[in-house]
């Protein structure tokens, strides 16, 4: 039973627009959303994260929202770039000493 | 800072021969996360180490496989013996703190081959 889900398993975006990362998860008690990025052959770096108690929080181009009644948080990337191109995981957590859960990953392609 | 450090890169064997991939946290770092990561079950904790003690191994996914923790700066994670089904990447990660939401650094990976 996936807990964190990436229901794309990728997105193909023009350079200059902008890239929407989705992810939705089933657990309510889930307070902390954070965003990987993974380069191929290397391991994932970390992007953004975000509480429960916020909706929106933004780092330069990467802005990441939290619908907490629809359990639903994106990713948007403002302008997309070449260099954006990687696997992106969305992962969550909650109080109490327990893993992060991560899900599969969405394959973001920027085209020039 | 070197980052994570792991070793192998990549490691091919055959059924039924041990295997054992090796991780260099982030000199300081107290938490240690031994992930794998296959293409049908996404990227999966296996264990977590705080301060070289295992907190949370239930990851683990049969007495094949074992890690340890000697010290703060060296973590290996065994598999005895190994099967094609084991094949995936394996990647170490550490963090500063203890809670979960410390922010987790990530090594390049193991990818593991079993034939």
């Amino acid at each position: 039973d996936q807990q964190v889900k990436q229901n794309s398993p990728s997105l193909s975006v023009q350079e200059g627009r902008i890239s929407i990362l989705n992810c939705d998860y089933t657990n309510s008690m889930f307070d902390y959303f954070l965003w990987y990025k993974k380069y191929p052959a290397e391991g994932p770096t970390f992007l953004i994260s975000i509480s429960s108690i916020k909706d929106k929080n933004e780092d330069g181009r990467f802005t990441v929202f939290l619908n907490k009644s629809a359990k639903h948080l994106s990713l948007h990337i403002v302008p997309s770039q070449p260099g954006d191109s990687a696997v992106y995981f969305c992962a969550a957590s909650y109080s109490g000493n327990t893993p992060l859960v991560f899900g599969k990953g969405t394959r973001l392609s920027v085209i020039a | 800072d070197a980052g994570v450090i792991q070793s192998p890169r990549h490691e091919v064997t055959e059924m039924g021969q041990e295997v054992t991939l090796r991780c260099k946290p982030i000199s300081g770092h107290n938490s240690l996360f031994w992930y794998r990561q296959t293409m049908m079950r996404g990227l999966e904790l296996l264990i977590y180490f705080n301060n070289n003690v295992p907190i949370d191994d239930s990851g683990m996914p049969e007495d094949r496989f074992s890690a340890k923790m000697p010290n703060a700066s060296f973590s290996t994670l065994k598999i005895q013996p190994s099967e094609p089904r084991d094949s995936a990447v394996y990647f170490c990660a550490s963090s500063g703190g203890q809670g979960w939401q410390e922010t987790q650094y990530f090594g390049p990976g193991t990818r593991l081959l079993v034939l």
